[in-house]
């Protein structure tokens, strides 16, 4: 398995400017979710899915949009990029069951300027 | 909803002094407790976690952790620490109840080991 994948690594866009981030996994995950990573924050939750078809807001939506057509796919679309979306994103899913625990992409660096 | 409250933000040890990172949770019902560690350039990776069951858990690399209800807190510790253990380790939380797995994560802690 390749776990969880994100595309690409690396991004720089100006202000405007639209892109989606790309995440999939093969490991049949149903729950999927989009964090943003900035410094002294933590990881904050932007969108999240608990199947295909369905998704929901996180703590920190706007400005972002997602969809999910298959379980393996989950991208996140940056509708007009600011400098407030610079930002580490990573990806993630989660197995079915009770443990929760979730399984990380290597995530993207986004520059927004 | 739930919070974390992690109250160091940077901790420097030489090696083989012992680790303790403090974290503090905010929830009223039952949780779910994640320690994940990311090392410099690297993606977040899981430590350990406790459900339930015995309250003193261990992890990889030597790390355990120790969920206390009364206190709302599940601090990591390790006996000696590395040079290789410099990374940003944060905590998590998530509740176990609804079809929802959102993780809330603490602001993270930067630990740096000297040689």
């Amino acid at each position: 398995n390749a776990g969880v994948t994100q595309t690409p690594k690396f991004q720089v866009l100006k202000t405007g400017q639209s892109m989606t981030l790309q995440c999939a996994q093969d490991m049949n995950h149903e729950y999927m979710s989009w964090y943003r990573q900035d410094p002294g924050m933590g990881l904050r939750l932007i969108h999240y899915s608990v199947g295909a078809g369905i998704t929901d807001q996180g703590e920190v939506p706007n400005g972002y949009n997602v969809s999910r057509s298959t379980t393996e796919d989950f991208p996140l679309r940056l509708l007009s990029a600011a400098p407030s979306q610079t930002s580490v994103y990573f990806c993630a899913s989660t197995p079915p069951g009770g443990g929760y625990e979730q399984y990380f992409g290597p995530g993207t660096r986004l520059t927004v300027t | 909803a739930q919070s974390v409250s992690q109250h160091n933000h940077h901790v420097i040890l030489s090696e083989a002094a012992s680790l303790e990172l403090g974290c503090n949770y905010s929830y009223g019902g039952t949780v779910n407790l994640f320690w994940y560690v990311q090392y410099p350039g690297q993606h977040l990776q899981l430590l350990l976690k406790y459900f339930s069951g015995d309250p003193l858990v261990k992890g990889i690399k030597g790390f355990e952790a120790e969920f206390i209800k009364s206190k709302f807190s599940f601090n990591l510790r390790k006996p000696s620490v590395q040079w290789s253990d410099t990374a940003e380790y944060f905590c998590a939380v998530t509740a176990r109840s609804g079809s929802a797995r959102q993780l809330t994560f603490g602001s993270g802690t930067q630990l740096t080991v000297l040689p």
